[in-house]
C-alpha cells in the first residue's frame, strides 16, 4: 500500500511568514495534487503537478514535485490568515493500472494576525 | 453546474441502524469516489467508480457497507448496522477522468454520528 507522509502535521504562525510543507513516500505516483480543505466542507484543489522537478506557482503558493516523483512540497510567502486551513497533498496511482487516490493525513495550518 | 451535492450533510442515528447517502457528481463526470474522514486525518479512500462499474474497494469498506452507481449518475452509500466506530465525514468526489492528474472535485461532505 503506498502511503503519503505529510510534514509538518500542524503549523501555527504570524502573518507575513514563509512557510514550507512536505509530502514524502517511498512510491512513485504518476501525480500529485495539493487540497486545502476548511472545516465541514470538502477539499478544494489547489493544484496538480505531473512531472518530475515541475515547480508550478499559484500567486503567493509554489509547488514542487520532486524528480523522482514520490515527494512534493508546498511554499507559502508571506502568509495570511486567509491561508488557514487543513493543506492535503494526495498521490495518483494512474499508470500502476488504478484511479484510486491516497491521502496523506495532512497540515493544519494556522495563521495569526 | 452547481458542483458535487451530497446528501444530507448531517445524519445523526443510533447503533444498529442503516445509513443512506447521495451523492450526485458533476454532470458527465464519469468517475466517481467515496471517501471517509475523521478528525485530524486526511480522506481515506473507499470505492471509486467508472459509469456505473465499482472498479476497486478498499479493505476499510466492511460486509456494512456498500456503494451503488446506477446507471452512471449519482450515487449511494449504505452503511448496515452501524456501530460508533462510523462516525466520520463521508466525502464523494467526482472526476472527468479524462485529464492527467485526476483532478477531484469534493462534495461538502455528511457527518455522520452513530450514538
Amino acid at each position: 500500500t503506498q502511503l503519503l507522509e505529510q510534514s509538518p502535521q500542524f503549523l501555527s504562525i504570524q502573518e507575513g511568514e514563509n512557510l514550507t510543507v512536505y509530502c514524502n513516500s517511498s512510491s512513485v505516483f504518476s501525480s500529485l495534487q495539493w487540497y486545502r480543505q476548511e472545516p465541514g466542507e470538502g477539499p478544494v484543489l489547489l493544484v496538480t503537478v505531473v512531472t518530475g522537478g515541475e515547480v508550478k506557482k499559484l500567486k503567493r503558493l509554489t509547488f514542487q514535485f520532486g524528480d523522482a516523483r514520490k515527494d512534493s512540497s508546498l511554499h507559502i510567502t508571506a502568509a495570511q490568515p486567509g491561508d488557514t486551513g487543513l493543506y492535503l497533498c494526495a498521490g495518483d496511482e494512474g499508470d500502476t493500472g488504478g484511479f484510486k487516490t491516497i491521502f496523506g493525513a495532512g497540515t493544519r495550518l494556522f495563521v495569526k494576525a | 453546474d452547481t458542483g458535487v451535492s451530497q446528501n444530507p450533510r448531517h445524519k445523526i442515528t443510533k447503533r444498529g441502524q442503516n445509513v443512506t447517502f447521495r451523492c450526485d457528481p458533476i454532470s458527465e463526470h464519469n468517475r466517481l469516489y467515496w471517501y471517509r474522514q475523521t478528525l485530524g486525518q486526511g480522506p481515506e479512500f473507499l470505492t471509486y467508480f467508472q459509469n456505473e462499474a465499482q472498479l476497486e474497494k478498499s479493505r476499510l469498506l466492511s460486509d456494512r457497507f456498500s456503494a451503488e452507481r446506477p446507471k452512471g449518475s449519482f450515487s449511494t452509500l449504505e452503511i448496515q448496522r452501524t456501530e460508533q466506530g462510523d462516525s466520520a465525514m463521508y466525502l464523494c468526489a467526482s472526476t472527468p477522468g479524462d485529464r492527467v492528474g485526476n483532478i477531484q472535485y469534493f462534495g461538502a461532505g455528511t457527518r455522520l454520528s452513530v450514538l
